[in-house]
C-alpha cells in the first residue's frame, strides 16, 4: 500500500522568506502526486499536481513542486511567502489504477506559520 | 468551474437523530468521494462512488449510509451517531483517475 510522509509537523517562516515543505512517498510505481492547502475550517484547495512529464510543476499562488523519483520526493516550494499563506498543507498520492477511482492517501500535514 | 458544493455548512445533532449531508457537482465528474477529517488530522477516505455505484467502502460503520441518486449528487445519511463522529465531512469529485476537487465541508457536531 502507498504511504506519504511529511516530516515537518510545523514550520515557521518569516514573511518574504523562501519556503520548502517536504514530502516523501512510498509506492511501487509512480503515483499521481498532489499538494493541497487547507485554511482553518475550510475545504482543501488544490495547489498543484504531478502525473508525468516535466518534473518541475507550477501551481497556483506562486507555488511549485519538484518530483524526484530517485528520492521518492515531491517537495513544495515558494520563493517568497505572504502572511496569507499561513495554513495547513497536505501532500497526497493516488495510485494509477488504470482508470478506476481511488481515494487519496494523505500525509499528516505541515502547519505553516508566517512571522511578520 | 471546479466547484463542489456541500450543505449544510454546520450541523448539530443528537445521538438519536437522523440527518443527511448533501454534495453536488456539475463538472461531469463520474467519481465522487466522502472523507472524514478530525481536528488536526488529514482527511480519511470513507466511500467512493464510481458511475453512481459504490466502489469503495473503507469499513465505515453502518450508521453512515451513502447514496448517489445521480451523477451530480452524493448524500451521506446519518443515524444514531456517536460523539466521536463529530468531524469535518468533506466531499470530493473527480474524472476517475484524475484530480479530486473538494467541497468546503460540513462541520458535524454530535451531542
Amino acid at each position: 500500500a502507498q504511504s506519504v510522509t511529511q516530516p515537518d509537523i510545523h514550520i515557521t517562516v518569516s514573511e518574504g522568506a523562501s519556503l520548502e515543505l517536504r514530502c516523501n512517498y512510498s509506492y511501487g510505481a509512480t503515483p499521481y502526486l498532489f499538494w493541497y492547502v487547507q485554511s482553518p475550517g475550510q475545504g482543501l484547495q488544490l495547489l498543484l499536481k504531478y502525473f508525468s512529464g516535466d518534473t518541475l510543476v507550477q501551481g497556483i499562488k506562486g507555488f511549485e513542486a519538484e518530483f524526484k523519483r530517485s528520492q521518492s520526493s515531491f517537495n513544495l516550494r515558494k520563493p517568497s511567502v505572504h502572511w496569507s499563506d499561513a495554513a495547513e498543507y497536505f501532500c497526497a498520492v493516488v495510485p494509477y489504477s488504470g482508470g478506476g477511482a481511488d481515494g487519496l492517501t494523505f500525509g499528516k500535514g505541515t502547519h505553516l506559520i508566517i512571522q511578520p | 468551474d471546479t466547484e463542489v458544493t456541500q450543505t449544510p455548512k454546520h450541523l448539530v445533532m443528537g445521538m438519536t437523530n437522523k440527518k443527511s449531508l448533501k454534495c453536488e457537482q456539475h463538472m461531469g465528474h463520474r467519481a465522487m468521494y466522502w472523507y472524514k477529517q478530525k481536528a488536526k488530522k488529514p482527511p480519511e477516505l470513507m466511500f467512493v462512488y464510481s458511475y453512481e455505484k459504490l466502489s469503495i467502502n473503507e469499513s465505515v460503520p453502518s450508521r453512515f449510509s451513502p447514496e448517489c441518486p445521480n451523477s451530480s449528487l452524493l448524500n451521506l445519511h446519518l443515524h444514531a451517531l456517536q460523539p466521536e463522529d463529530s468531524a469535518l465531512y468533506l466531499c470530493a469529485s473527480s474524472s476517475e483517475a484524475d484530480t479530486q476537487y473538494f467541497g468546503p465541508g460540513t462541520r458535524l457536531t454530535v451531542l
